[in-house]
């Protein structure tokens, strides 16, 4: 069964506004990565997030995560016609063996 | 720059074919991995390698095997193809290590099975 369920399904914002996407998951885990996937190609990763951190920033990008609600959100500053994308976390459990349990991905829209 | 390369982005194949699906990246990643991708179902996870000749079993196995016999290469075929194989395919590649878990994607193969 899918390990990460997003929230919301679509997102559909002006450029310039912010973009905030959520993702719940059903068991523990060691680390939460978040990935881009435009629009029928390969997917991108964007940034990850190990279960002892509660936030990180990359560039317009933050991530937060709440392991006791075991939710994480990304969100997505300023955003520019160019974040048009489907947006997917995957989640692990660590180890140099690790595979991961993506998400059913929140695709976001970004009127110029 | 790392790059996942799959041999095909189309391909229409017929019910009951064999169908070879090749990944190929040039970064020496221990790891790789196939996943099909259907509308609002995300990611599945088919099989994953992490070494030369070995595989594991993802969430998805049925009607599909793997062969991985060099560490840049990562094959998955469908025996028999059938109608609700028709997916999205998408294969990545991880190093073996836990700074990163950061995984490469190809750009996919659209499969359709008639």
């Amino acid at each position: 069964s899918q390990q990460g369920e997003e929230d919301p399904q679509a997102l559909s914002i002006q450029e310039g506004e912010n973009a905030t996407m959520n993702c719940s998951y059903k068991t523990s885990i060691n680390n939460l990565q978040w990935y881009r996937q435009n629009s029928g190609r390969g997917l991108v990763h964007l940034i990850l997030i190990r279960s002892n951190e509660r936030e990180k920033h990359s560039g317009r990008l933050r991530v937060t995560l709440d392991t006791s609600k075991k939710s994480s959100s990304l969100l997505i500053t300023a955003s520019r016609a160019a974040d048009t994308a489907s947006y997917f976390c995957a989640t692990g459990l660590g180890g140099g063996y690790q595979k991961v349990t993506f998400g059913t991905g929140t695709k976001l829209q970004v009127i110029p | 720059d790392v790059k996942v390369t799959q041999s095909s982005r189309y391909l229409v194949k017929r019910t009951g074919e064999k169908v070879f699906l090749e990944c190929v990246q040039d970064m020496d990643h221990e790891n790789m991995f196939w996943y099909r991708q259907d509308p609002g179902l995300g990611l599945r996870l088919i099989y994953f390698s992490y070494d030369v000749k070995m595989k594991e079993k993802g969430d998805i196995p049925e009607g599909y095997s793997v062969s991985r016999e060099k560490k840049e290469r990562f094959s998955l075929i469908l025996e028999s193809a059938s109608t609700n194989q028709t997916s999205m395919y998408l294969c990545a590649s991880s190093k073996r290590d836990t700074l990163t878990y950061e995984q490469y994607f190809g750009p996919g193969t659209r499969l359709t099975v008639t």
